[in-house]
């Protein structure tokens, strides 16, 4: 398996323009996490779906994000309006269970 | 939540054991992790052990549990250059999310 697949790796956009990053979890896997990596704060859990239903937003930071998962082998983490503290790097990660989670390598994200 | 301590930096010359420590923050956490974090990538995960063992080895990495405490250890035997990386502790909560410390920056010297 190719492992969790994210995409763009890399997106610098302008304040206030739509972001959509993107994840194709491993085949199989039927839970979805989507994490945020800053200096200020480290790896923070925003949102994870079971089964492709969401479980738990609570930290979803506002009503700017917006995570969906269409089926299983989809899910998109979308930021409308982008503000420059957006900046960070966002990992999907899938896992069989929820013991072991696998991560993708991660979307760069520059809000300028 | 509240925050999984770990130390920011350690070194150690190449061919020594590393000891990274971490201290966590719920004493109901079932399962704790380490991850590793090369540069520019994402994070891959090394082990994990249940919270009623209290040691668990696989080949060069030994972790250790102080369930009392709540202090974990990862061990890496013959640290090798390859070695130099972030490594992250984690707890699973209760809502199955990881509950990661801000990692522990290794650096691995000749």
């Amino acid at each position: 398996d190719a492992g969790v697949i994210q995409s763009p790796r890399h997106e610098v956009t302008e304040m206030g323009q739509e972001v959509t990053l993107r994840c194709k979890p491993i085949s199989g896997h039927d839970y979805l996490f989507w994490y945020r990596q800053t200096m200020m704060r480290g790896l923070e859990l925003l949102i994870y779906f079971n089964n492709n239903v969401p479980i738990d937003d609570s930290g979803m930071p506002e009503d700017r994000f917006s995570a969906k998962m269409p089926n299983a082998s989809f899910s998109t983490l979308k930021i409308q309006p982008s503000e420059p503290r957006d900046s960070a790097v966002y990992f999907c990660a899938s896992s069989l269970i929820h013991l072991e989670q696998y991560f993708g390598p991660g979307t760069r994200l520059t809000v300028t | 939540g509240e925050d999984v301590e770990q130390s920011l930096f350690l070194s150690v010359r190449e061919g020594d054991s590393s000891v990274i420590n971490c201290t966590y923050t719920d004493s109901s956490s079932t399962y704790l992790y380490w991850y590793k974090q090369e540069p520019g990538a994402g994070l891959q995960l090394l082990t994990y052990i249940f919270s009623n063992m209290d040691m668990k080895q696989d080949q060069r990495l030994t972790v250790l549990l102080n369930k009392k405490d709540k202090h974990l250890s990862l061990r890496i035997a013959d640290t090798q250059t390859g070695d130099s990386a972030i490594y992250f502790c984690a707890e699973l909560t209760s809502g199955y999310a990881l509950n990661f410390g801000k990692g522990t920056s290794l650096l691995v010297t000749p």
